[in-house]
């Protein structure tokens, strides 16, 4: 099967600050990278997500990098806040149909 | 409103016993998917669906059953239960072509 891994398994940072969570994936074949957030009790829901012919993509407060010369993916928040501490999810796509995710990235936010 | 919905969203049953656990989204959406999560283990893809009648195997399809009858519908079939099947389980949808999956609330599976 696929290998999605990240760099670290938690993260702590102070309100206010920017995160960056880290994503190494092992397809170079994958053709979409997408990033879920997972609150605690509830189901991933979808932040934000590249295509393999880009190396960045921006949204609300998040932007997303892609190298795929080292096959690794990150995701930055801005001005990170409370409402964001949560795990975070990269997952790959390496055929139409289906989804490989990494194990997680804790995210605490610390008032 | 726009949801998928799961049930039951916990359950404990024993060894052996057949169970189904049901998926519906109301999007009209093409894709459907079940994934299974696991402590230091992530989501992992057990089948998928990209239409009524048609259903793939993802990474872990072994002792997981599905149908899509209906284009709503995506139910997880266990026809015998083992404890290694005990996890949280989530079903997904979007539409075809499109990744952004909405997922369901999740349901917790306990196989004594």
């Amino acid at each position: 099967g696929e290998s999605v891994g990240l760099h670290l398994p938690t993260l702590s940072v102070q309100e206010g600050d920017n995160s960056i969570i880290n994503c190494a994936y092992s397809n170079s074949a994958s053709d979409y990278f997408i990033w879920y957030k997972q609150e605690s009790g509830k189901g991933p829901q979808f932040i934000i997500d590249i295509r393999s012919n880009m190396d960045k993509r921006q949204g609300q407060r998040v932007t997303v990098l892609l190298n795929k010369t080292v096959k690794h993916l990150s995701l930055q928040i801005a001005a990170t806040q409370p409402g964001d501490s949560a795990v975070y999810f990269c997952a790959e796509n390496p055929t139409g149909n289906q989804f490989y995710f990494g194990t997680g990235t804790s995210l605490t936010v610390i008032p | 409103e726009a949801q998928v919905t799961q049930n039951p969203r916990y359950l404990i049953t024993v060894t052996g016993k057949k169970l189904t656990v049901t998926c519906s989204q109301n999007m009209n959406h093409e894709y459907m998917s079940w994934y299974r999560q696991d402590p230091g283990l992530g989501l992992r893809q057990i089948y998928y669906s990209m239409n009524v009648e048609v259903t793939d195997k993802g990474d872990v399809p072994e002792g997981y059953k599905v149908s899509r009858k209906e284009k709503r519908n995506f139910p997880l079939i266990l026809e015998s239960p083992s404890p290694n099947q005990t996890s949280l389980y989530f079903c997904a949808s979007s539409y075809a072509g499109d990744y952004e999956q909405y997922f369901g609330p999740g349901t917790r599976l306990t196989v004594t």
